[in-house]
């Protein structure tokens, strides 16, 4: 079974401080991607990579950024986290056309 | 461009109803269809899945056909639980297999 881990299940940060949100999958998997699920607004994607050190922005990067050191671990940054990320963020990899997605993180920034 | 279309929640029902969420899709070239279920405090999980014109997913009791004529892939079950209260995600990946695109989710609640 594919297994995408994310580091935490809930995370409360303050207004300013920087956060990392870490997502590792354990299948060698080359694509991966962070989104934010918000209700009504379904899931909307922030970044993906199609390999180490690569990334691309998706519909909503203002505000993050992510890092690719290691093919199984990609991971989010919010450089000052603000009130209006306070959502819930999934990450995913891909294989042949098909998502694998982990728990999620809670996250609330107050 | 791909985009994916899934009917308002939310939707509740009492328990042995028969449940469908629609769903249509707008994509270029020969994209597969799946449907994510998502349930409380969880990530999503396929849920089924289908490639190409014709197909038919299936999971659960869960079916659903791609349908090329009408660009849609309908969500049925023929008699829903109470366990199948979650939030369920139309997505299609386009023909490179690499980009991805949902719709908003429809929210079902089964009641006793």
């Amino acid at each position: 079974d594919v297994k995408v881990t994310q580091s935490s299940r809930y995370l409360v940060k303050r207004t300013g401080e920087k956060v990392f949100l870490e997502c590792v999958q354990d299948m060698d998997h080359e694509n991966m991607f962070w989104y934010r699920q918000d209700p009504g607004l379904g899931l909307r994607l922030i970044y993906f990579s199609y390999d180490v050190k690569m990334k691309e922005k998706g519909d909503i990067p203002e505000g993050y950024s992510v890092s690719r050191e290691k093919k199984e671990r990609f991971s989010l940054i919010l450089e000052s986290a603000s009130t209006n990320q306070t959502s819930m963020y999934l990450c995913a990899s891909s294989f042949e056309g098909e998502q694998y997605f982990g728990p999620g993180t809670r996250l609330t920034v107050t | 461009g791909n985009s994916v279309t899934q009917m308002e929640g939310p939707v509740t029902l009492s328990e042995e109803a028969f449940l469908t969420i629609n769903c249509t899709y707008t994509a270029t070239g020969y994209p597969s269809l799946f449907w994510y279920v998502q349930y409380p405090g969880e990530g999503l999980q396929l849920l089924l899945k289908a490639t190409k014109a014709d197909d038919k997913g299936s999971n659960k009791g869960f079916e659903a056909t791609y349908r090329k004529e009408t660009t849609s892939f309908h969500l049925e079950k023929g008699s829903v639980q109470v366990s199948d209260s979650a939030v369920y995600f139309c997505a299609l990946s386009d023909h490179s297999g690499n980009q991805f695109y949902f719709g908003t989710g429809t929210s079902l609640t089964v009641i006793p």
